[in-house]
């Protein structure tokens, strides 16, 4: 079943620590993406990566760091320095010709406690 | 930065009825406009798209508007049914899927 994967689905987290969410696709796709979703304010970017071993900030990317090692992967780490990081987080994928359909992963809630 | 506001966002409407979302955006350069729908749960998902050399496109029920001018862009959804009821997000770019920036959603409930 070809798609895109993120885990863990829900994350507790204590203030001051990292956490690394999870983003894998089989779909063959070059570009992959992060979004944050929060009530009322759709969807912002914080990365996307357009080939293995470069990535570009979005429009918030403060707090946050990626990483694209291979192409089906494109994990998220957010870390102590983002002040606000209780939110949903949605992961993306399409092909890098750039027009076209972004597949979304389910996404992962982060809560911070 | 592109900038785009979507109205309203909230919207019942009768089982049967049609429903318009309207979308506008800031950047003139902007020439790519899909539409998202997330239901409850679940991920968004691409339910169509309009580039800027077209003014208009239809997919069975759904439509979409472009008018560069005014700088705006219309879903309407026609004879509304209960599966339509989900969230709505309109979005723009100049980058393609590059930089979308999405507009901040329409809550579309469909009233039986």
């Amino acid at each position: 079943d070809g798609g895109i994967t993120q885990s863990p689905k829900y994350l507790f987290r204590k203030e001051g620590q990292n956490v690394t969410l999870s983003c894998e696709q089989n779909l063959n796709h070059d570009a992959m993406y992060w979004y944050r979703q929060d009530p009322g304010q759709g969807l912002r970017l914080i990365y996307y990566s357009q080939i293995v071993n470069d990535f570009q900030k979005g429009d918030i990317a403060e707090g946050y760091s990626v990483s694209r090692e291979k192409k089906e992967s494109f994990p998220l780490t957010v870390t102590s320095a983002q002040k606000n990081p209780t939110a949903f987080y949605l992961c993306a994928s399409s092909l890098r010709e750039g027009l076209g359909e972004l597949f979304f992963g389910e996404g992962s809630r982060l809560t911070v406690l | 930065g592109e900038n785009v506001e979507q109205h309203p966002s909230t919207l019942s409407v009768q089982e049967g009825d049609s429903a318009v979302i309207k979308c506008t955006y800031s950047d003139s350069a902007s020439n790519y406009f899909p539409w998202y729908k997330q239901e409850l749960g679940k991920r968004p998902q691409l339910i169509i798209d309009i580039r800027s050399n077209v003014g208009e496109k239809k997919d069975q029920r759904i439509a979409v508007t472009l008018n560069k001018t005014a700088k705006h862009f219309s879903l309407h959804i026609t004879e509304t049914q209960p599966e339509d009821s989900a969230v709505y997000f309109c979005a723009a770019s100049k980058y393609g899927n590059e930089k979308l920036t999405f507009g901040t959603g329409t809550r579309l409930t469909i009233i039986p």
